[in-house]
């Protein structure tokens, strides 16, 4: 059973501060990372993907990618209270174009 | 704008009267996905479309079904629902194959059964 897992949380970290979030995975072969930040009561939304090991930065997110470890880990810098939200961690394992879920992690942003 | 679009955003039922739900995408994706989504859970995959081939997961009840009538929309029937099939559905599309894998979600429809 290939396994996606997450801290649920909720993290809760100061306004302007760094939050890392984390997601191991379970399946070795695995190729494709993703980040999805996801509002209450709204759809998921692509934050960033990765795709080779080590770090992928947009704006104030960076993506840090370990295949070695089995960990792919979300960085937000200057946090801010409209971070808030869950963010999941999806992995595409390559053996097809499906991904695999995690439950989301909450994070709470505190002014 | 390209995008996926859902109807209705909010599907109020009743126990055991059958209920459709719709996506529309104006991406040209090859791939269209139902999800499941329940509060503080990761998104359960139900079915899904690589253009006109269907693929069912094992555990999905048969109480679901779907229809994908062209590329561009992709139905999702409850013929029975029940109190358990409350739940966010959301329709996601990605272009598929190596590297295609990324997923693009509808605002979803959030469906309440009495």
């Amino acid at each position: 059973q290939k396994e996606v897992e997450q801290n649920s949380g909720p993290l809760s970290v100061p306004e302007g501060a760094i939050a890392s979030l984390n997601c191991t995975y379970s399946d070795r072969g695995s190729q494709s990372f993703f980040w999805y930040r996801q509002y209450s009561g709204k759809s998921p939304e692509l934050i960033m993907s990765i795709y080779s090991n080590g770090d992928k930065e947009d704006g104030r997110f960076t993506a840090q990618l370990n295949k070695a470890s089995q960990y792919v880990s979300l960085l937000i810098r200057d946090s801010q209270p409209s971070d808030s939200a869950t963010y999941l961690c999806a992995v595409n394992t390559n053996s097809n174009y499906q991904l695999i879920w995690g439950a989301g992690t909450k994070l709470i942003i505190k002014p | 704008d390209a995008m996926v679009i859902q109807n209705p955003r909010y599907q109020v039922t009743q126990f055991g009267k059958p209920v459709t739900l719709s996506c529309s995408q104006t991406l040209n994706h090859n791939v269209m996905y139902w999800y499941q989504q329940k509060s503080s859970q990761a998104p359960k995959l139900l079915f899904h479309y690589y253009d006109k081939d269907f693929n069912n997961e094992a555990d999905t009840p048969d109480n679901f079904q779907s229809r994908r009538p062209n590329t561009s929309f992709c139905f999702l029937d409850i013929r029975s629902p029940g109190l358990g099939d409350a739940a966010m559905y959301l329709c996601a599309t990605s272009r598929g194959g190596a590297g295609q894998e990324t997923q693009y979600f509808g605002p979803g429809t959030r469906l309440l059964v009495l």
